[in-house]
Parts: C-alpha cells; sequence; structure tokens
C-alpha cells in the first residue's frame, strides 16, 4: 500500500532564503508524482508534474526532482518571498493519487 | 474563464438530508475524480470517471453516489448526511488516468 510523508510539516523562514520540501513514498511502482500549492481556503494548484521516467522538472523559482529507486522527491524553493506562503503538497500517482501529509510554509518578511 | 468550477461553494445543512455538489470542467479532459479533504487537512480519493465510466471507486459508504451526465460533469449525491460527512470535496480533472490533475476550488460541506 503506498504512503506518502512529507517533512517537515512546517517551516518558517525569512524572506530570501531558499528553501528545501521533502516527500517519500514506499512504493516506487509510480507513473508520475505531482507538487501541488493550496492556499487557506482555497482549492490546490498544480506547481510541478514528474513523470516516472523523469528527474527534474522546473518553473521559475521551483524545482522539483525525483529519485524513483529511493522513493523519495524534493521541492526546491529558490529566493523565498512572502507569497509563498501557503501549504505545499505532494502526491504520487501509483494507480491513483495519494497524497502527503503536507507542508505548511511561512516566509516572513 | 475557469477550468474546474464547483457549485456551490458553501453548503450547510442538517443531519439526515440528501445534498448534491456539481462539477464541470471545460478543458475537454476525459477523466474526472472526486476527493475529500478531512478536518486535519488530508486529502483522500473518493471516485474517479473515464468518459463517464466508473474507474474508481474507494470504499467510501454507498450514501455517496456520483453521476456523470457527460464527459465534463460529474456530480456528487450524498444521501442521509451523517456529521462525519463535514468536510471540503474537491472535484479535479485530467487528460486521462495517469496525467496532470487540476483541481477545483473546493466546496465546503457542514452537516448539523
Amino acid at each position: 500500500k503506498q504512503e506518502v510523508t512529507q517533512i517537515p510539516a512546517a517551516l518558517s523562514v525569512p524572506e530570501g532564503e531558499n528553501l528545501v520540501l521533502n516527500c517519500s513514498f514506499t512504493d516506487s511502482a509510480i507513473y508520475n508524482l505531482q507538487w501541488f500549492r493550496q492556499d487557506p481556503g482555497k482549492g490546490l494548484t498544480s506547481l510541478l508534474l514528474i513523470q516516472s521516467s523523469q528527474r527534474e522538472q522546473t518553473s521559475g523559482r521551483l524545482n522539483a526532482s525525483l529519485d524513483k529507486s529511493s522513493g523519495r522527491s524534493t521541492l526546491y524553493i529558490a529566493a523565498s518571498q512572502p507569497g509563498d506562503s501557503a501549504t505545499y503538497l505532494c502526491a504520487v500517482n501509483s494507480d491513483k493519487l495519494i497524497f502527503g501529509t503536507g507542508t505548511r510554509l511561512q516566509v516572513f518578511p | 474563464d475557469t477550468a474546474v468550477s464547483q457549485t456551490p461553494k458553501y453548503l450547510v445543512t442538517q443531519m439526515g438530508n440528501d445534498k448534491s455538489i456539481k462539477c464541470e470542467q471545460n478543458l475537454g479532459h476525459d477523466t474526472m475524480y472526486w476527493y475529500k479533504q478531512d478536518s486535519k487537512k488530508f486529502l483522500k480519493i473518493m471516485f474517479s470517471y473515464n468518459n463517464k465510466e466508473l474507474i474508481i471507486n474507494e470504499t467510501v459508504p454507498n450514501r455517496f453516489s456520483p453521476k456523470s451526465p457527460d464527459k465534463a460533469h460529474l456530480n456528487l449525491h450524498i444521501n442521509s448526511l451523517e456529521l462525519g460527512d463535514s468536510a471540503v470535496y474537491f472535484c479535479a480533472s485530467s487528460p486521462t488516468d495517469y496525467y496532470e490533475q487540476y483541481f477545483g476550488p473546493g466546496t465546503r460541506l457542514t452537516v448539523t
């Protein structure tokens, strides 16, 4: 049974810092992995999708990597801004999307 | 120009009532999903439909019944609502299985 874990559960950093969010999963038989952002009281915004054959994906200040064999993915956020404050969710697609528990990020000025 | 829309955004109702949540996507996707986010913010899939056909049906009480009148719509009907049904329900869609999923804004259901 696929299980997805995200650490840390919460993170508070000053503006401008580079940071890494971690996601681990127990079953390496995946089709892809998707990173989402959720703002309080809002829906999910897809940030990056990494197919199982890929090692990383980049979008602006975001870079996501995937190491399928070790069951890990990281989301790197460069030069963090207060507008990056949100909950970040990692989801692994085996035969369905399994979500992690999320990392709540606060970036203060 | 909303890609995945849900109505209503908020739903407050009493135990025992029957209610429906509607979802529409204008992305031309073949697959649609319903997810539940509980009070601890954990998201879990409930159902998925591919081209109007039920593909995934998690261990959801049979009081929950999805209905897909066409490829662009997936509605969720809930009978005999219980306190434990209070949650945020998200609809999502993707081009087909195993592709990027796009989520709606969510419907916050409160059962009193």
